[in-house]
């Protein structure tokens, strides 16, 4: 199975910081279509994961554009360029290129 | 708009077969490129993708959870389903279904107890 390794695994950032959250692959998810199907996700507390970013890159309808992703291969970065109070809970990145799919163990964001 | 609802048992002994229902709205499991995911959290932890099933009835499991996973769908009740046999505690969480074409809807998730 593909590890998805995301660090740091607590941050805590003040309003208005940048932040990024790293997701590195134990093997390249470059698909034979030429897709990388890496996403990442945001779960608020009670909450179901929302999609923030879909192939690598790519933001998803009504994200706002603080978030953005980038990366290739076997390493990924989720950015939040501002922190706002509602961006607080747990992040993940995810991949479907490899069966079975996979999730990081998260990155819980704390607001100071 | 496209929603996904999941239901279940909520509590179950161990040993039973749990049996989940995604019904969903807004798009058709007949359509060619959509596909529907289960995907589970234990409470306090991470996701695990459990299986999809996609539009021309091709299958994928979890290969962890070994041969207790069936899924399956009712393309004219707009309902995919679940099955997991011979539960165990470690069963016990949160149980998602997802539009697995981008992830980009989730249900509000069904909590599944195992508990004797």
């Amino acid at each position: 199975d593909v590890v998805l390794t995301q660090t740091p695994s607590i941050l805590s950032a003040t309003i208005g910081q940048s932040v990024s959250i790293s997701c590195r692959s134990s093997q390249s998810l470059l698909d034979s279509d030429g897709n990388t199907y890496l996403y990442w996700f945001l779960q608020r507390p009670g909450q179901s994961p929302q999609r923030l970013i879909y192939l690598v890159s790519n933001l998803g309808s009504g994200v706002p554009n603080r978030f953005s992703g980038s990366g290739s291969g076997t390493d990924f970065t989720l950015k939040i360029s501002g922190v706002e109070a509602e961006d607080l809970g747990v992040y993940y990145c995810m991949q479907a290129t490899h069966a079975p799919f996979t999730f990081g163990s998260g990155t819980k964001l704390e607001i100071k | 708009q496209v929603t996904l609802k999941e239901s279940g048992p909520g509590i179950l002994q161990p040993s039973q077969t749990l049996s989940l229902t995604c019904s969903f709205s807004g798009f058709s499991l007949s359509t060619s490129g959509i596909c529907v995911s289960w995907i589970r959290q234990p409470s306090g932890k991470g996701l695990e993708w459990l299986a999809t099933i996609c539009w021309e009835d091709s299958k994928g499991y979890n290969p962890s959870l070994k041969n207790r996973l069936t899924i399956s769908k009712d393309t004219s009740n707009n309902q995919a389903f679940l099955k997991i046999t011979s539960v165990d505690t470690a069963d016990t969480a949160i149980y998602y279904c997802a539009l697995t074409t981008g992830f980009d809807y989730w249900g509000q998730g069904v909590m599944v107890t195992v508990s004797s």
